[in-house]
Parts: C-alpha cells; structure tokens; sequence
C-alpha cells in the first residue's frame, strides 16, 4: 500500500462548480499534512497546510479525519486558473524533516 | 523574504558525464534543505536532505551525491551520468527542524530539467 494516496484523476469541471479531493495516508501517526498545487512543468508551490480542526483561505477548504487516515481539498467556485495538479503531502514519522508526496490530482477546469 | 535559486533552468548532457546543478536560498539562516527528483508523470522522489553544512543524508542509493559546502548552498552531482537520471529535479528548504513530530513546510526553487542523452 502506498504510503499518500490519491485519485489522479483527471477531475474536469466547468467554472463555478465545485470540486473535492480526497487522499488518504497509511501511517496513523502522521502529525502534519499539507496541499501543494504543481502547474504543468513548475514547481510545486504550498497551497495550504491542514490543521486538526479544519481551516479555510479564501474558496479553498481543507479538511483533516484522522479516524479514517484522511485529507480532503474543497475548491469552491473554480476558476480557470485553478487547472493544475494537486499534491496531498504528509510528513513522514520516521523524520520529521521528511514529507511524502503523494502522485497528484489533476483538475481541469474547462471555460 | 525569502528565495531559492536553481541553476541551469535545463541541461542536456551524455551519458557517463559529469553533473554539477547548484542551489541557494535567500533570506532565511540555518535552513533545511532538500534534494528532489520528479520522473515525467511521476511523484517526487526525496534524493538527499541536510540540516546543516557538511551534513548530508541519502535517502536512495544511486550514482548521486550532494554536498553543502555554506549554510545556504547545496549542490547535486553526478560523476557518470545514467539514462536512468533523467528528470526534474528540485530543491527546496524549509525552516530548520529539531526533530520534533511536526514537520514545516517545503518551499521549491525553479528546478532544472536534465536530460540524459
């Protein structure tokens, strides 16, 4: 089993609609989890980290179940802009100066 | 604030070459710094981490090295490249960790894409 995992996808939607992503991780002991957006060719920029409670920035709400050893991204009204690929990160328990990426989500999002 | 650099942007090279991709980081001291590699369609691969100079840990055993000869550069080489070797490859730093369970979060420079003929 994969230590992050998630659909790849690809997820395609039309503008304003809303999108979630789901990913799930293996190690129970986890303590910090994060969403990375990677745009076609570039590098992979934080998009937000994942607290216990639940936090929200902006159309972006990310989701943390520790009883089901998963993260969830909520992207509300989608934009074109939003077209990319999602990377659900979590940090290894062996290190913690070690995350693991998970292989990404894309998401098209089609005018 | 801070900044990473990665240089050169792509690379061409043979193979049994040498290799030599350079990074820094701006605006932070005593960071945590990283080596990655992305295989096209693929997840990212941690190579090599450091949480100081001369400090290196290798994660994958393989034909690279990486060494940190200044708080704020760290460097990926290579003697005789492989085919195999071929890929993106990032760096990244991160506010220096004690070890405790949380872990920070990563910032990437650029990336350089190599490829290997």
């Amino acid at each position: 089993r994969k230590e992050v995992e998630q659909d790849p996808g690809p997820f395609n939607v039309p503008e304003g609609a809303t999108v979630a992503f789901n990913c799930t991780y293996s190690n129970s002991a986890s303590q910090s989890f994060f969403w990375y957006r990677q745009d076609c060719r570039k590098e992979p920029k934080l998009l937000m980290s994942v607290y216990s409670s639940g936090n929200e920035d902006g159309r972006f709400t990310a989701q943390l179940n520790r009883a089901s050893q998963y993260i969830s991204l909520l992207i509300r009204d989608s934009k074109l802009s939003d077209s990319a690929t999602y990377l659900c990160v979590v940090n290894r328990v062996d290190s913690s100066y070690k995350l693991i990426f998970g292989s990404g989500t894309r998401l098209l999002v089609r005018p | 604030s801070q900044t990473i650099h990665q240089w050169p942007a792509t690379l061409v090279q043979p193979v049994g070459s040498p290799l030599s991709l350079e990074c820094t980081v701006e605006g932070t001291s005593n960071p945590n710094l990283y080596w990655y590699r992305q295989a096209a369609g693929r997840g990212l691969q941690l190579l090599f981490y450091s949480v100081g100079i001369g400090q290196i840990s290798s994660e994958v055993p393989q034909n690279l090295s990486a060494s940190r000869p200044q708080d704020r550069q760290f460097i990926l080489s290579s003697k005789k490249l492989l085919l195999s070797d071929s890929g993106f490859y990032l760096c990244a730093w991160s506010v220096y960790s004690s070890g405790s369970a949380l872990s920070y979060e990563q910032y990437f420079g650029p990336g350089t894409r190599l490829t290997v003929t």
